[in-house]
């Protein structure tokens, strides 16, 4: 399954089956993006950061894809399980341009991520 | 178990009353952070610290209050001015403040009696 943006907050897939979850970033500056994954009643927990000098990084059932000419961040998950049934958050760290990094993390409404059995 | 932990789970408050939320990290962190998540919603910072005795506004800092007196605690006041304090609170800290994952504790929340 494949979320096409921040206008589609919710994303169902079957168990076993790749997620896609996609997040358009605000700040052409920003250099450093996190993804986060939250639980009903619990905080964000993190799940992969990436660098603004890389397109690519790859953990554990998770990618995270940079495309800084477009804007757009995504994250991938193999192999989909119920347990990774949440809410899913991108982050952008601001950075002024031509300035040092200012450092606020400013989050994107999220992404709600059902996965059936 | 290193990490950050904030009480109480759940608090309510009375009209006119000052409430306080407590935030403890033990991971050595130099930066903490307080956000406000609403229903639905992303989070918002209200405050930030970047090492102890210091700290700045975030976007939504009117009605809170905040100090930063040691490394490891980062206590928020949800003042009488706050008029819309319900929300869902969370306290974050990262080994410095900027290109580091903050890390979040398991939040607080707050209701109006």
């Amino acid at each position: 399954g494949e979320n096409v943006g921040l206008h589609l907050p919710t994303l169902s897939v079957q168990e076993g089956d790749n997620s896609i979850i996609n997040c358009a970033y605000s700040n052409s500056a920003s250099d450093y993006f996190i993804w986060y994954k939250q639980e009903s009643g619990k905080g964000p927990q993190f799940i992969i950061d990436i660098r603004s000098n890389m397109d690519k990084r790859q953990g554990q059932r998770v990618t995270v894809l940079l495309n800084k000419t477009v804007k757009h961040l995504s994250l991938q998950i193999a192999a989909t399980q119920p347990g990774d049934s949440a809410v899913y958050f991108c982050a952008e760290n601001w950075r002024w341009a031509g300035g040092t990094s200012y450092g606020k993390l400013t989050f994107g409404q999220g992404t709600i991520l059902t996965v059936h059995p | 178990d290193g990490g950050i932990t904030q009480s109480p789970k759940y608090l309510f408050r009375k009209e006119g009353q000052n409430v306080t939320l407590s935030c403890e990290q033990n991971l050595n962190h130099d930066a903490m952070y307080w956000y406000r998540q609403d229903p639905g919603q992303g989070l918002r910072l209200i405050y930030y610290s970047q090492i102890v005795n210091d700290f700045q506004k975030g976007d939504i800092a009117e009605g809170y209050s905040v100090s930063r007196e040691k490394k490891e605690s980062f206590p928020l006041t949800v003042t009488s001015a706050q008029k819309n304090p319900t929300a869902f609170y969370l306290c974050a800290s990262s080994a410095s403040y900027s290109n580091q994952p903050q890390h979040f504790g398991d939040g607080t929340r707050l209701s109006i009696l």
